[in-house]
């Protein structure tokens, strides 16, 4: 199975901040990746899928970058709704795996 | 809109059955591949399984193969898990998903899960 790898595990930040999550795969999935924002007692939700696409209706601050083994979750300035846990995952191939997941919280 | 909504869900013995239903609703539903996916209290997602489309192909995670069975309803709209020999390490909220924004590659189809539905909690205890 691929293992991913995110950094830090918890994040702690201000209003305003731009914060930037770490995802790396243990053998290259090219730029099948995406990221979920998970806040309590809720579903995950798709923010951004091959790497860099943001899904429709998520706000232009969230954005994705990488491909092969590194990549990265960028939140150009956190609002009070990000305050979550983000999880990436390679859909690259069987079984799917995820992250360990990174919790923002409030600084 | 896309709905999907798990139901079944309850507390258990270990070595006991238990069936989990997603109804799914708002999209055409023959049309797209449907996952479970679920999440130990306190900790993060682990894939359960996959069915595809037409339900032609299904796959399991490593740790549930050979007690779990993944089937789909075309004339319900409906997906199902089916799982046997449950044990304490099955405890999670499960959650269904749709597979969506897919690609259809050399490699297979390659898409993510795009709907979730609410979840419904399994707890396995004696």
């Amino acid at each position: 199975d691929i293992q991913m790898t995110q950094s830090p595990s918890t994040l702690s930040a201000s209003l305003g901040d731009r914060v930037t999550i770490t995802c790396r795969a243990s053998q290259s999935i090219s730029s099948w990746l995406a990221w979920y924002q998970q806040r309590p007692g809720k579903a995950p939700k798709l923010l951004i899928y091959k790497a860099s696409i943001l899904e429709s209706g998520v706000p232009s601050r969230f954005s994705g970058s990488g491909s092969g083994t590194e990549f990265s979750l960028t939140i150009s300035s956190l609002q009070p709704d990000d305050f979550a846990i983000y999880y990436c995952q390679q859909y690259d191939n069987y079984s799917l795996t995820f992250g360990g997941g990174t919790k923002v919280e409030i600084k | 809109q896309v709905q999907l909504v798990e139901s079944g869900g309850g507390v258990v013995q270990p070595g006991k059955s238990l069936r989990l239903s997603c109804a799914a609703s708002g999209f055409d539903f023959s049309g797209y591949g449907m996952h479970w996916v679920r999440q130990a209290p306190g900790k993060g997602l682990e894939w359960v399984s996959l069915i595809w489309y037409d339900g032609s192909n299904k796959d399991y995670a490593d740790s549930v193969k050979g007690r779990f069975t993944i089937s789909r309803d075309k004339s319900k709209n409906t997906v199902y898990l089916q799982m046997n020999n449950l044990r304490a390490e099955d405890t999670a909220v499960y959650y269904c998903a749709r597979e969506g924004k897919w690609e259809m590659t050399s490699g297979g189809i390659k898409g993510v899960f795009d709907y979730w539905g609410q979840g419904s909690l399994v707890t396995v205890s004696s």
